[in-house]
């Protein structure tokens, strides 16, 4: 298996623009995660998904956030408009949800810039 | 409180020392605890976990919990400069809850 799969792995844009970014999560695995990572705030978790239903998106910071996964291999997430403040790397996850430990397998991350 | 406390280092040793990576937390109905490595622009990856108190050993690495305390550890043994990474630890209460993370803690072995 591929692992997770995301692009961009980098995103260079201005204030005001739509952004997306896009994931592929390991064949099988019923759960997906959107985290974002900066420095002063360490790994976020913003929403995740369990069988293609968002089950908590309490993280998401605003509206500007949306997060969408039409299908098992497949999830978005949006930012419009975005801003400065945005800037930081995005990661998702996937995992096989069951008893037991959740181990989340970690994509390379979408580095994005936000001018 | 932070659910969950990680000193952020950078920690600098040299090659072959014993490295000690620690975390606090305060929810006590965490059950899972896990370690994560992630080199410099990329993703995070399980290094390994332990479920309630103990210790659990792999190869250089060894994790533990004190759950009296709150408190677990990562010990690496005969480190090397390719661990140098920041580490990361997680904690939940089930396989059917979300993690939390700390913020990691950069190591930085030298040659």
């Amino acid at each position: 298996d591929a692992g997770v799969i995301q692009s961009p792995r980098h995103e260079v844009t201005e204030m005001g623009q739509e952004v997306t970014l896009r994931c592929k999560p390991i064949s099988g695995h019923n759960s997906l995660f959107w985290y974002r990572q900066t420095m002063m705030r360490g790994l976020e978790l913003l929403i995740y998904f369990n069988n293609n239903v968002p089950i908590d998106d309490s993280g998401m910071p605003e509206d500007r956030f949306s997060a969408k996964m039409p299908n098992a291999s497949f999830s978005t997430l949006k930012i419009q408009p975005s801003e400065p403040r945005d800037s930081a790397v995005y990661f998702c996850a996937s995992s096989l949800r069951a008893s037991g430990a959740n181990v989340l397998t970690f994509g390379a991350g979408s580095r994005l810039t936000v001018l | 409180q932070k659910e969950v406390e990680q000193d952020p280092g950078p920690l600098s040793v040299p090659e072959g020392a014993i490295v000690s990576l620690n975390c606090t937390y305060s929810n006590s109905a965490f059950q899972y605890f896990m370690w994560y490595r992630q080199y410099s622009r990329k993703g995070p990856e399980l290094l390994m976990y332990t479920y309630s108190s103990g210790n659990k050993e792999d190869g250089r690495f060894t994790a533990q919990v004190d759950k009296s305390s709150k408190y677990i550890s990562l010990f690496i043994r005969d480190s090397q400069p390719s661990d140098s990474a920041t580490y990361l630890c997680a904690m939940t209460i089930s396989g059917y809850s979300t993690l939390t993370f700390g913020k990691g803690t950069m190591l930085l072995v030298s040659p």
